[in-house]
């Protein structure tokens, strides 16, 4: 069974703290890691998809990385309109769905 | 590109009715369709799978006959809700994935508030 936990649970930043998110991961073969980004009462945003055990994606102040065990996102130079919660999931070859982790709520303040 | 949307965004039923939930993928075929379930400050909860043109795949401890799914077409998937209760009210987020992508992509859409009255 494929599991996902991330980590921490909340996290607050000042404005142009930099930081990462952790996603440590368990899966039958990975077909795919996702980050998504989810501000409330909204579905998650897409960011980006890994799937191989060094690959790494950027998108502005975000950073995606992959391992064999955990993927980080790393935020740099944070503002207050990253504020959301982030979401880690990971396909494996069990089938076409997706396995979520609890999430990051994000929290930036100015 | 990738664009899914959700109708309604808000619905406010009476016990005991039932409540249809349209997903379309705008800008892309979606070969299989997902709906979730989000409680607050809780994470996704996977409902159901639908393969357009057959009968969708629930997840353990969902009742079938309660979440109907249909997915017609290749940009169309819909739960109906039936005979909805208090304790249906909830967040219904779907997804899809495109066939045009990456194949192991998924898009969600916006989301549906159900509150059962």
């Amino acid at each position: 069974e494929d599991q996902v936990t991330q980590s921490p649970e909340a996290l607050r930043l000042q404005e142009g703290e930099s930081s990462s998110l952790n996603c440590s991961y368990t899966v039958s073969g990975l077909r795919g890691l996702f980050w998504y980004r989810q501000d409330p009462g909204k579905g998650p945003e897409f960011l980006f998809t890994l799937y191989s055990a060094g690959e790494e994606k950027e998108k502005e102040r975000l950073k995606a990385t992959l391992t064999k065990k955990e993927s980080f996102l790393h935020i740099t130079a944070p503002k207050p309109e990253d504020s959301a919660t982030y979401l880690c999931a990971v396909n494996g070859n069990a089938g076409n769905m997706l396995t979520f982790g609890g999430g990051t709520r994000l929290m930036v303040k100015p | 590109g990738a664009v899914v949307s959700q109708h309604p965004s808000r619905v406010i039923c009476k016990s005991g009715t039932s409540v249809k939930i349209e997903c379309r993928s705008l800008d892309f075929q979606a070969t299989t369709m997902f709906w979730y379930r989000q409680f607050p400050k809780q994470s996704l909860m996977l409902m159901a799978t639908s393969n357009e043109g057959s009968k969708a795949t629930y997840e353990q401890g969902v009742e079938k006959d309660k979440f109907l799914i249909n997915h017609a077409s290749l940009t169309l998937s819909t739960l109906t809700v039936t005979s909805a209760h208090p304790e249906d009210s909830s967040f219904y987020i779907c997804s899809a994935r495109g066939i045009r992508d990456s194949y192991y992509e998924q898009y969600f859409g916006p989301g549906t508030r159900l509150t059962v009255t």
